[in-house]
């Protein structure tokens, strides 16, 4: 099967720049997540969709990221503008949908990331 | 929330075992999970616990105690390649994942 999807694999911007990553899940996860992991951390949840609907993005600073997934399907983040700390790795993965977790070892599978710099 | 806790670093010599705990403190437990990530690579999923006890897979095993919040990740006969960074995440009962820092094991010849 083929892994989830994105793009770019690096971006180099200016502070108050902004960048915008899409992610394209295994087909038929309905479950999408946003993670940040700065270097030497853990990956950080930044938010999760189920289909086309927000379940979760309390992590999500939203007076400068956004993110949407509009047709349930492939999903896009934005910053806007980036700071300095925003300089991380970005990750999408994807899941069965929240429902069908907990009857199946269902783990997370991660595309390979944006790394993101801010200069 | 969660508050998860395992060591930063680790090194052990090829052919040897390694074992590495995690600690977790969770509002709600629905699952653990190990990922093992490579420098510059996405985690790609080792391991999955819910119940008490000793799952294996091979020369990998992860253990769970849900009473003591507590799991390790063992790694028998190690290899050169499994130098990375082992990631110990907890899923809540709102399927949230959440990861913790991660342990970078080194293997030496």
């Amino acid at each position: 099967e083929a892994g989830v999807a994105q793009s770019p694999r690096y971006k180099i911007i200016e502070k108050r720049q902004s960048v915008a990553f899409w992610c394209n899940p295994i087909s038929g996860h309905a479950t999408l997540y946003w993670y940040q992991q700065i270097l030497g951390q853990g990956p950080k949840l930044l938010i999760q969709f189920q289909n086309n609907g927000v379940v979760d993005d309390s992590q999500l600073p939203k007076d400068r990221f956004s993110a949407e997934r509009l047709k349930g399907v492939d999903s896009t983040l934005k910053i806007q503008p980036a700071k300095l700390e925003d300089s991380a790795v970005y990750l999408c993965a994807s899941s069965l949908e929240i429902g069908l977790q907990s009857s199946y070892n269902s783990p997370l599978h991660f595309g390979n990331g944006t790394r993101l710099t801010v200069t | 929330g969660q508050n998860i806790d395992q060591p930063t670093e680790m090194t052990a010599t090829e052919g040897a075992i390694v074992q590495i705990n995690c600690t977790y403190q969770t509002s709600g437990f629905n699952g653990l999970f190990w990922y093992q990530q490579h420098a510059g690579e996405a985690p790609t999923f080792l391991s999955y616990n819910v119940l008490d006890g000793l799952e294996e897979k091979g020369r990998f095993s992860s253990f769970l105690s849900r009473s003591k919040g507590y799991s390790y990740l063992l790694l028998k006969e190690l290899q050169m390649k499994d130098s990375a960074s082992y990631l110990c995440a907890v899923r809540s009962n709102d399927y949230k994942l959440s990861f913790g820092a991660g342990t970078t094991v080194t293997v030496r010849a």
